[in-house]
């Protein structure tokens, strides 16, 4: 089945512990992005990514790190995870090519930092 | 700064209405517009447009882009309490994807 899969679903950790939110994709995607979800502000983007070892910052990408190493994954990195970011972080991927911008979401990661 | 901006940001109806939601856009590179439904968790997807007056339908939903106005509107008849959802716009300016903050829509029995 064609799907974005992301882990985990529910995170609670504290202030300054380094964690990794996985994202892998089994369309042979070119492009992958990650965005948070927060009330009001809708869903932004983090950072995106348009090929192996290409990425790009979002509109929101302080406190993050990406990196794209294989196509399939695309892996999100919190280094010091501070309180404002709690979120719903959503991972996606897309063809991209002109006419197939359809993006395709993974399940959604709730992240809390206390 | 590019902006997407939807109204309302809410609104309730009841089942058989026929609503409109609107999104409005002020960007650059404008390449195509995107409209999704978000459930409980995960968006998924509804339309893309990307030419001006051509109406994309599917069922009881329908969207139309007006290219000169800068605006797109998602109309839904007859609704269901199934339509309940946050309903989100996006627009695609090269290689990124800008989104609205999104309308909730709620259908009552």
């Amino acid at each position: 089945e064609a799907q974005v899969t992301q882990n985990p679903r529910y995170l609670i950790t504290v202030t300054g512990k380094k964690l990794t939110v996985t994202c892998s994709q089994n369309m042979n995607h070119e492009y992958m992005s990650w965005y948070r979800q927060d009330p009001g502000l809708g869903l932004r983007q983090i950072y995106y990514s348009m090929n192996v070892e290409v990425t790009d910052k979002g509109d929101v990408p302080e406190g993050y790190k990406v990196s794209r190493k294989e196509k399939r994954n695309f892996p999100l990195i919190l280094e010091s995870p501070s309180p404002n970011q709690t979120s719903l972080y959503f991972c996606a991927s897309s063809p991209h090519r002109d006419g197939d911008e359809k993006l395709f979401f993974g399940s959604g990661t709730q992240l809390s930092v206390l | 700064e590019d902006k997407v901006v939807q109204s309302p940001l809410s609104l309730v109806v009841h089942e058989g209405d026929t609503v409109t939601l609107n999104c409005s856009y002020e960007v650059t590179n404008f390449r195509s517009l995107l409209w999704y439904k978000q459930e409980k968790k995960a968006p998924t997807f509804l339309f893309m447009l990307t030419s001006s007056g051509i109406e994309k339908k599917s069922g009881r939903l329908s969207s139309i882009l007006d290219k000169k106005e800068l605006f797109s509107i998602l109309n839904i008849t007859a609704t269901q309490t199934g339509d309940s959802a946050v309903y989100l716009c996006a627009v695609r300016l090269g290689n990124k994807l800008v989104f609205g903050a999104g309308t909730i829509l709620r259908v009552k029995s």
